[in-house]
């Protein structure tokens, strides 16, 4: 069975990190580019990173760029997103998607003092 | 910047058939694929359409995509309406710099 299974989320401070993590079953892994994707509380969804499959090429949103950096250990069958100076507006379900695809169950980071 | 714009809600009655449409805000939409997500309350989402108009195994062929380039949009087409259909439906493609986009969002109602 193919899927994504998200961890690592949690209640964190404005200005903190967090480091979530992705675990990948059922296909090859290092044959696909991944994406980041969360959704704020009552919200739409908004695409966050994107990591081609021999993390060649990394893009991320504005609304992250130069706090977030995105990540993957194909050996291991991974996915991270490291959460820099984080801030109210990141609170989010974040999902780890192969858009078109395949969709984890999510994560929740709450960024709340 | 690029933008898809979905309406914000649709209903339809039990057997019927609905469109939800997904319009770009600049360029050709037809430039990059556009994909189709469901998502029920409490869920995370799921593919109902890739590639413009290709279902995922375990889709019912209810569930059709199209383009319309003259009109810049991509619909989503749910024939046979049950209220298992009941649920936020959200577009997604590309932009120029191959990052991605959602609509916003349209929640459809069977009643």
């Amino acid at each position: 069975e193919v899927q994504l299974v998200e961890s690592g989320g949690g209640l964190v401070q404005p200005g903190g990190s967090l480091r979530l993590s992705c675990a990948a079953s059922g296909f090859t892994f290092s044959s696909y580019s991944i994406n980041w994707v969360r959704q704020a509380p009552g919200k739409g969804l908004e695409w966050v990173s994107y990591i081609s499959s021999s993390s060649s090429t990394i893009y991320y949103a504005d609304s992250v760029k130069g706090r977030f950096t995105i990540s993957r250990d194909n050996a291991k069958n991974s996915l991270f997103l490291q959460m820099n100076s984080l801030r109210a507006e990141d609170t989010a379900v974040y999902y780890c998607a192969r858009l078109g695809a395949t969709w984890g169950q999510g994560t929740l980071v709450t960024v709340s003092s | 910047n690029f933008m898809l714009t979905q309406p914000h809600s649709v209903s339809e009655s039990p057997g019927k058939t609905v469109t939800i449409s997904c319009t770009g805000s600049s360029g050709s939409i037809a430039s990059n694929y556009v994909q189709w997500y469901q998502q029920r309350p409490g869920s995370a989402p799921t593919t109902v359409i890739y590639e413009d108009n290709q279902r995922p195994s375990g889709v019912p062929d209810r569930f059709s995509g199209s383009i319309d380039s003259s009109s810049n949009s991509a619909s989503l087409t749910i024939s046979g309406l049950k209220t298992e259909d009941e649920a936020d439906y959200y577009c997604q493609s590309y932009d120029s710099s191959d990052q991605g986009v959602f609509g916003g969002g349209t929640r459809l109602t069977v009643l």
